[in-house]
């Protein structure tokens, strides 16, 4: 099972809104509506954010949202803030390994 | 909502086994899937495997299949993950994470273990 596919980095200004790609295949993104996310501030532990490829915890924070056509999960972060500068990492159930996370996309604020 | 405590740090020579241990504070584990995610240096995530406490199943990655063993205590507040057979490359921080459903997202996060794997 190869890990999604994430840009290695994105970047954008304050105020600004962003979006991190993850594909996968019609065995893993494209089967099941069950992608996570997940920001990692480095020396941190990980904080879910989206799960069931578009729902938030509770208390999260609507600047993140996420959406999915086909086999590519999108997370959206918009209003840009500096204390977003972090990895992201999507996850999603797969048919043939049970879980399979992204390769992570460290996001610059500018 | 579970707070999970995992044991301290790790150096092992290569080929030896490492058990690391996940404790529940204020709840038991019996109603979360607990996962295994480890992270090497200077790498992404990466699952290794789960088990749900409730019944004592267990399942894991192809890749760790053969090499990781989940088991619990039995008064259901301590998990266990033990890696066999290690290598350089098994080199990182392991976590245990708690799922309370089996779709709800790994939304509680021990604090993390680093294991060394060193000659």
């Amino acid at each position: 099972q190869s890990a999604l596919t994430q840009p290695a980095s994105v970047s954008g200004s304050p105020g600004q809104s962003i979006t991190i790609s993850c594909t996968g295949t019609t065995n893993d993104v494209g089967n099941h509506n069950l992608v996570s996310w997940y920001q990692h501030h480095p020396g941190k532990v990980p904080k879910l954010i989206l799960f069931e490829d578009t729902k938030r915890p509770s208390g999260l924070s609507n600047r993140f949202s996420g959406s999915k056509s086909g086999n590519t999960a999108s997370l959206t972060i918009s209003g840009l803030q500096a204390e977003d500068e972090a990895d992201y990492y999507c996850c999603s159930y797969a048919d043939t390994d049970f879980y399979v996370f992204g390769t992570g996309t460290k996001v610059t604020v500018l | 909502q579970v707070q999970l405590v995992q044991s301290g740090a790790e150096v092992k020579k290569p080929g030896a086994s490492v058990r690391v241990s996940c404790e529940a504070s204020r709840y038991t584990v019996i109603d979360y899937y607990i996962h295994w995610v480890r992270q090497a240096p200077g790498e992404g995530l990466e699952w290794l495997g789960w088990i749900y406490p409730s019944d004592g199943d267990t399942n894991s990655a192809r890749k760790f299949q053969g090499r990781v063993t989940m088991t619990m205590d039995t008064s259901i507040t301590t998990v266990y993950m033990e890696l066999s057979s290690l290598r350089s490359d098994d080199t990182a921080v392991y976590y245990c994470v708690g799922e309370p459903t089996g779709t709800s997202g790994f939304d509680f996060w021990g604090q993390g273990t680093l294991v060394t794997v060193s000659s």
